[in-house]
């Protein structure tokens, strides 16, 4: 299996609080993503990055920031969760022409 | 826009069909990935091809770079088969990952 994991796995948190997700990879791919996935909606893109400290918007980024200081450390921070927000979220990563891996999801409730 | 279409949305088939998921992209694809997602599961990919064919085990999938079209094959299906298939396609010069919808197909025992 390739060397990707997320951290936490599930996580309830109250509206109105900071949550922080922490993908983890040890494959030293390029690109990293942050996707949610909701029902009706298939995947969809948060944020990614292209390389250190270099980011950019997916189509539903609005209340999330990322944060990458290390090739192998994507953060997601959700600056105050609202109950739009919960969801699973999924860590990806890719380089150029190469397979996509997938964390194993982190779900998240904001109550 | 880069955008990627699969069809079916839903699929259900009897056990020992062959499937077929279809997927059309628009053009300068750099690669284009099948994924499999297992109801509660994570997200495994299973192919990423650029040209031509690649199979593995009961699963086969081929591109038309002519026609922007890549399909998936499961040939004897099995109801352990039964999962959500993503296609999703890289293109030059944007390496970020643009998904299709799913198909969530079904397999009858």
């Amino acid at each position: 299996d390739a060397g990707i994991t997320q951290s936490p796995r599930h996580k309830v948190t109250e509206t109105g609080t900071p949550v922080t997700l922490r993908c983890h990879q040890t494959e030293n791919h390029r690109y990293m993503y942050w996707y949610r996935q909701d029902p009706g909606h298939g995947l969809r893109l948060i944020h990614y990055s292209y390389g250190v400290k270099d980011t950019d918007k997916g189509e539903v980024s609005d209340g999330y920031s990322v944060s990458r200081s290390k090739t192998e450390d994507f953060l997601l921070t959700l600056e105050s969760a609202t109950s739009s927000q919960t969801s699973v979220y999924f860590c990806a990563i890719s380089g150029v022409r190469t397979e996509a891996f997938f964390g194993q999801g982190t779900r998240l409730t904001v109550v | 826009k880069n955008e990627v279409e699969q069809s079916p949305q839903n699929l259900t088939a009897q056990e020992g069909e062959f499937i077929t998921i279809n997927c059309s992209y628009s053009v300068g694809i750099s690669a284009l990935h099948w994924l499999q997602q297992h109801p509660g599961g994570g997200i495994v990919s299973l192919f990423m091809l650029s040209s031509g064919k690649k199979k593995h085990g009961r699963l086969i999938a081929t591109i038309n770079i002519q026609e922007k079209h890549s399909s998936l094959h499961i040939t004897a299906s099995h109801p352990r088969d039964s999962a959500v298939y993503i296609c999703a396609a890289s293109y030059f010069g944007n390496e970020k990952l643009t998904f299709g919808t799913g198909t969530r197909l079904t397999i009858i025992p």
